[in-house]
């Protein structure tokens, strides 16, 4: 079965830099959600989008910024990357409110 | 406060024994879903087992299975028949109202052979 696809699946950048993170849902799924699990930590939410609509906001910095586009993939924008900002992004995407399936992650390393 | 309390860091388990893990939670809400999901050490993030709050049946999936308690607050996983491969960060996490999910400080099972 067709799983959550995320691009790229490593990422290193410099401090102040930009990144983009891509995510691709499981056909017909309708939400995405992006995750930011921290070394050691559980995964925190940051953002969802339903239909291509923004529908929840968690703790995301205003540095970042999401959006779903047409054909349902999403894109997490990052900007003046900070050491902090260094984690495992996952998104995971439903049908609705049913279960949320993870992608594998992109681990971001600023440096 | 903390919507998700898994209090067991780490635990050993023999292969072929049977683990289970702790899980609480904490909700005002009526509806509301409990899933466990599996990290390996490779990251990603695996869907194991889902519970629901009007669910009257314990979910149960291959060697899986969820003790809900719901007076307690409780959604415990049940690992039966432990493989070496079930070694990795196990995660209670819940979804209300509001549908984006909030996890437990998570569990690392060992399994030894």
């Amino acid at each position: 079965a067709a799983g959550v696809i995320q691009s790229p699946r490593h990422l290193i950048k410099e401090k102040r830099e930009t990144a983009t993170l891509k995510c691709y849902p499981i056909p017909r799924h309708d939400t995405v959600y992006w995750y930011q699990q921290g070394p050691g930590q559980d995964p925190q939410f940051l953002i969802s989008f339903y239909e291509k609509m923004q529908s929840d906001k968690g703790s995301i910095p205003d540095r970042f910024s999401a959006q779903q586009f047409s054909d349902y993939h999403s894109e997490l924008n990052m900007s003046s990357l900070e050491l902090g900002d260094s984690a495992l992004y996952f998104c995971a995407s439903a049908l609705g409110s049913e279960t949320q399936y993870f992608g594998p992650g992109t681990r971001l390393l600023v440096l | 406060a903390q919507k998700i309390t898994q209090t067991q860091p780490g635990m050993f388990v023999q292969e072929k024994e049977a683990v289970t893990l702790d899980c609480t939670y904490d909700t005002s809400d009526q509806s509301y879903g409990l899933f466990w999901y599996k990290q390996p050490s490779s990251g990603e993030m695996i869907f194991l087992i889902y519970q629901g709050s009007y669910d009257e049946q314990n979910a149960t999936e291959g060697r899986y299975s969820l003790n809900f308690q719901k007076a307690r607050k409780s959604a415990n996983l049940v690992i039966s028949a432990s493989q070496l491969g079930d070694s990795a960060m196990y995660f209670c996490a819940m979804r209300e109202d509001d549908y984006k999910l909030s996890f437990g400080a998570g569990t690392t099972v060992t399994v030894r052979a």
